[in-house]
């Protein structure tokens, strides 16, 4: 089962920031936040990961509480190429580790 | 890197029938794996090599699947007499031993008719 919660849709505004929130409360201390996404009839698109600190890349920022029980993907300036279901996936690395998805969350980008 | 590939893109074919699906990783990942997706659930893990060797296998890997991966590049995966439950896309994802992020193909979309 996946170890994370994540809402089942959300819709955002094309150029505003898209805060996609994901809830892991179970997460071991060597276990990561991963995010994927799927666009419609394409494979998953790997995003970002983290471990405890905040990351940025060319795609998204990843907020992780210092908790570490949620974390939160940002899009700075969503557009509508961004509308897709999205994973928030937590898994350790280093190891076979296969990936558990859950059914993610829908984002959906508005004109 | 050209990225994971995956052929056939799309397969019909009858109940019973034999398909094999292939799939190309990231060259020099040693890591694949597949996956299974049916309409609205996330993929869910059926098998991992690493290199040439089988390391994990799903439950949902019945005996009528086998996936093999001989010379540790491209690898296939088979299903003996399909069966409508069959109908599903099967992705595909390739990485690196360190670091793991798995990047996945286009997927293959089997219709079990």
């Amino acid at each position: 089962d996946a170890k994370t919660t994540q809402p089942p849709s959300m819709d955002c505004a094309e150029g505003r920031a898209a805060n996609l929130p994901c809830n892991h409360s179970t997460i071991s201390g060597n276990e990561y936040v991963y995010w994927y996404r799927q666009i419609h009839s394409q494979g998953p698109q790997y995003i970002i990961h983290g471990l405890k600190n905040n990351e940025t890349n060319e795609m998204a920022s990843l907020i992780i509480t210092e908790d570490r029980k949620s974390s939160t993907l940002i899009l700075p300036h969503a557009t509508l190429r961004d509308t897709a279901v999205y994973y928030c996936i937590v898994g350790t690395q280093g190891g076979s580790e296969k990936l558990v998805f859950g059914k993610g969350m829908k984002l959906t980008v508005n004109p | 890197d050209t990225g994971v590939s995956q052929d056939p893109r799309h397969k019909i074919t009858k109940r019973g029938q034999n398909v094999t699906f292939r799939c190309d990783p990231i060259s020099e990942h040693n890591r694949l794996y597949w996956y299974r997706q049916t309409l609205g659930q996330g993929p869910e893990f059926l098998t991992y090599f690493q290199n040439e060797a089988q390391l994990e296998k799903s439950r949902l890997l019945s005996d009528r699947f086998s996936a093999e991966r001989p010379k540790g590049s491209f690898s296939t995966l088979e299903i003996q007499r399909t069966e409508q439950g069959d109908s599903a896309m099967y992705l595909c994802a390739s990485s690196h031993a360190s670091p793991d992020t798995q990047y996945f193909g286009p997927g293959t979309r089997l219709t079990v008719l």
